[in-house]
């Protein structure tokens, strides 16, 4: 069964702390997303990790993929405010001969200031 | 850069009517779109993927005779909700894949449906 799965679901933090949403998936994925949704908006792309190793960075957030570990992660840096979201990754892969997008559950961010 | 457009973003309709949403790509040929449902505070569900000029692929467990899908051409994917019930009421995002811009997929910014 094809699964992105997220952790944490739920993350609250204070301003300036330092922090790390994990995304691991099932299959072998040629290309692995991030994107960022806030309320009643679609989503917006962050990053897009074409190989193993790969690391991106945009401002206070760094997102890398390990295809060995099928492992993603979109870290945090000095959280602020602005960066409450639902961050979601998604894995592109091949499904029955199709090029299709499996989303992980969503980590829904909570900065305090 | 490019962009998909949907329209509306916000439909109310009442029961037992349909309504069509639009998604089109703005300034790229899209063969391939892609239309998902979300729930609040949920993740985003594949319906179908919408392909130019063929009939649409259905996921598992939606009904294809309730959510027509129509792409009549490369800029243009059409979904619409038949007989729709108050359980339809959801937010419907599409997205479109750009060949030329090494497939990178582009998503349109959602439509709310809710349905009375």
């Amino acid at each position: 069964e094809l699964k992105v799965e997220q952790n944490p679901l739920f993350l609250s933090m204070q301003e300036g702390k330092n922090y790390t949403i994990y995304c691991n998936y099932s299959t072998t994925s040629d290309r692995l997303y991030w994107y960022r949704q806030d309320p009643g908006k679609s989503l917006e792309s962050l990053f897009v990790l074409l190989s193993n190793g790969a690391v991106k960075q945009e401002g206070r957030l760094m997102a890398s993929l390990d295809t060995k570990a099928r492992l993603s992660t979109l870290h945090i840096t000095a959280a602020v405010h602005d960066l409450s979201a639902t961050y979601f990754c998604a894995e592109s892969t091949l499904i029955q001969g199709a090029q299709k997008l499996v989303f992980g559950q969503g980590t829904r961010l909570t900065i305090n200031p | 850069g490019a962009v998909v457009s949907q329209h509306p973003s916000r439909v109310i309709c009442k029961s037992g009517t349909s309504v069509k949403i639009e998604c089109r790509s703005l300034d790229f040929q899209a063969t391939t779109m892609f239309w998902y449902r979300q729930f609040p505070k949920q993740s985003l569900m594949l319906m179908a993927t919408s392909n130019e000029g063929s009939k649409a692929t259905y996921e598992q467990g939606v009904e294809k005779d309730k959510f027509l899908i129509n792409h009549a051409s490369l800029t243009l994917s059409t979904l619409t909700v038949t007989s729709a019930h108050p359980e339809d009421s959801s937010f419907y995002i599409c997205s479109a894949r750009a060949p030329r811009q090494g497939n990178t997929i582009y998503f349109g910014e959602g439509s709310w449906l809710t349905v009375v």
